[in-house]
């Protein structure tokens, strides 16, 4: 069983607003909700986290409602440089063995 | 500072071979992750470190798959009898203690060619 679930790709152009929404419906009450970023040939790279309501840092947006089965990562403004994978990950074992699915590819365009 | 390094980048071997690959992680980090990443997919866990020793070593797929991290920083990823079915890109990643609300910080990766 999937621990999460998010689109396979999606696609948008410069400016836009880009929203990715995962859904994670058997999230335990100790996990975080954690999306990193992967460009071609590099590892993973951490974005946001959060547990709960919605949290904001300089590049992403994470807003997470009351019952935590979903999440959704809002880039605003993207760039062609934000054309990447993006994963949604929920920490399991207490040390944050994370659990990739394959991701959401982001295709921006001109 | 310095990030989680990798090496080597890339490494080709024929079937059979023994291989072993290095990941020095960030400084300081008690925590340190293997992780197996095959074309057109996420990430797969292999097993994680806490200091020196192994505390789950559940993802490592048989017993050809075996890593070490002696003085509890730098740790090798050993594979022996390499078959055509381990080629993919293997990343290390290491965070400050492994609490699960840790970011995990990960390196550029070994990318593994067994012909």
């Amino acid at each position: 069983l999937a621990k999460t679930t998010q689109p396979i790709s999606m696609d948008s152009y410069e400016g836009q607003e880009v929203n990715i929404t995962c859904s994670h419906n058997n999230i335990a009450t100790n996990d975080y909700i954690t999306w990193y970023q992967q460009f071609p040939s590099q590892g993973p790279r951490f974005i946001i986290q959060g547990y709960k309501t919605k949290v904001t840092n300089e590049v992403a947006s994470l807003f997470i409602p009351a019952d935590r089965k979903s999440s959704t990562l809002s880039l605003p403004r993207v760039s062609l440089s934000d054309t990447a994978v993006y994963y949604c990950l929920v920490g399991e074992g207490g040390y944050n063995k994370l659990i990739f699915g394959a991701g959401t590819r982001l295709a921006v365009h001109p | 500072g310095a990030g989680v390094s990798q090496t080597p980048s890339n490494k080709v071997t024929e079937k059979g071979k023994y291989v072993e690959l290095r990941c020095d992680p960030i400084s300081g980090h008690t925590a340190l992750y293997w992780y197996r990443q095959s074309l057109g997919q996420g990430p797969e866990f292999l097993i994680y470190f806490q200091g020196t020793g192994a505390a789950d070593d559940s993802g490592l797929p048989n017993d050809r798959f075996f890593a070490v991290r002696p003085e509890g920083s730098v740790s090798t990823l050993k594979i022996q009898r390499t078959e055509r079915g381990d080629s993919a890109v293997y990343l290390c990643a290491s965070s400050l203690q492994g609490a699960s609300e840790e970011t995990q910080y990960f390196g550029p990766g070994t990318r593994l060619l067994v012909l």
